[in-house]
């Protein structure tokens, strides 16, 4: 079965640090792999996703992941953090029959000025 | 923004009452999904639809059951609320499945008295 391990349920970084958020998976299958963002009462936006096509993915407002297989992770990252950035990122992988995700328990980013 | 709605937006109920909130696309996507989202969890599948007439169980749907009559509407129900169902409820879509993005709704606030 498939899993998600976000590390960390709190990061706190300073404004214009960099921001890493951690996710490992395990996946049977070939991984299909998304990042999440949920800002304070809404729902959920997606940032990027990982279809196999290149093992770095850009996405929106400057974030970025990078897929390796050898490690199982799919890590968040984004040079300089903003005060805007601070939400709920989640990590999900596709599961196997690829109907459903499999969402990790999120990280929640504090960004301080 | 993806054309989801969920009603209501938030609703208190007793223990023991019958509860069902609707989540209604403009997008004729084919897949929907609830989820329930509760702190330290993350979010989890409680059902699914992958078409009108179809559905199948999620990973905490004991207690509760689904309807899709129509393509743009996907109807979750409380048979008998507990307390252990305060939660948020969110909906979200999918064009597809293999490497396709889900897109969620604004979600449901319920509180079980």
């Amino acid at each position: 079965a498939q899993s998600v391990t976000q590390l960390g349920s709190h990061v706190s970084v300073s404004e214009g640090a960099l921001v890493l958020l951690r996710c490992n998976y395990s996946s049977s299958v070939p991984p299909y792999l998304f990042w999440y963002v949920q800002y304070p009462n809404q729902g959920l936006q997606l940032l990027l996703k990982y279809t196999s096509a290149a093992t770095l993915v850009k996405g929106i407002n400057g974030f970025e992941a990078e897929f390796k297989k050898s490690e199982t992770s799919f890590h968040l990252t984004k040079p300089s953090a903003h005060m805007s950035d601070a939400a709920e990122y989640f990590c999900a992988v596709q599961n196997s029959g690829y109907s459903t995700l499999t969402f990790g328990k999120g990280t929640m980013l504090l960004v301080s000025p | 923004d993806a054309g989801i709605t969920q009603s209501p937006r938030h609703k208190v109920t007793e223990t023991g009452t019958p509860v069902t909130l609707r989540c209604h696309q403009t997008e004729n996507h084919r897949y929907m999904y609830w989820y329930r989202q509760d702190p330290g969890h993350g979010l989890r599948l409680i059902h699914y639809s992958y078409g009108v007439k179809d559905t199948d169980k999620g990973e905490v749907s004991d207690g509760y059951s689904v309807s899709r009559s129509k393509t743009e509407d996907f109807l979750l129900t409380l048979e008998s609320a507990t307390s252990s169902q305060t939660s948020v409820y969110f909906c979200a879509i999918s064009e597809s499945i293999k490497g396709y993005e889900q897109y969620f709704g604004p979600g449901t606030r319920l509180t079980v008295t």
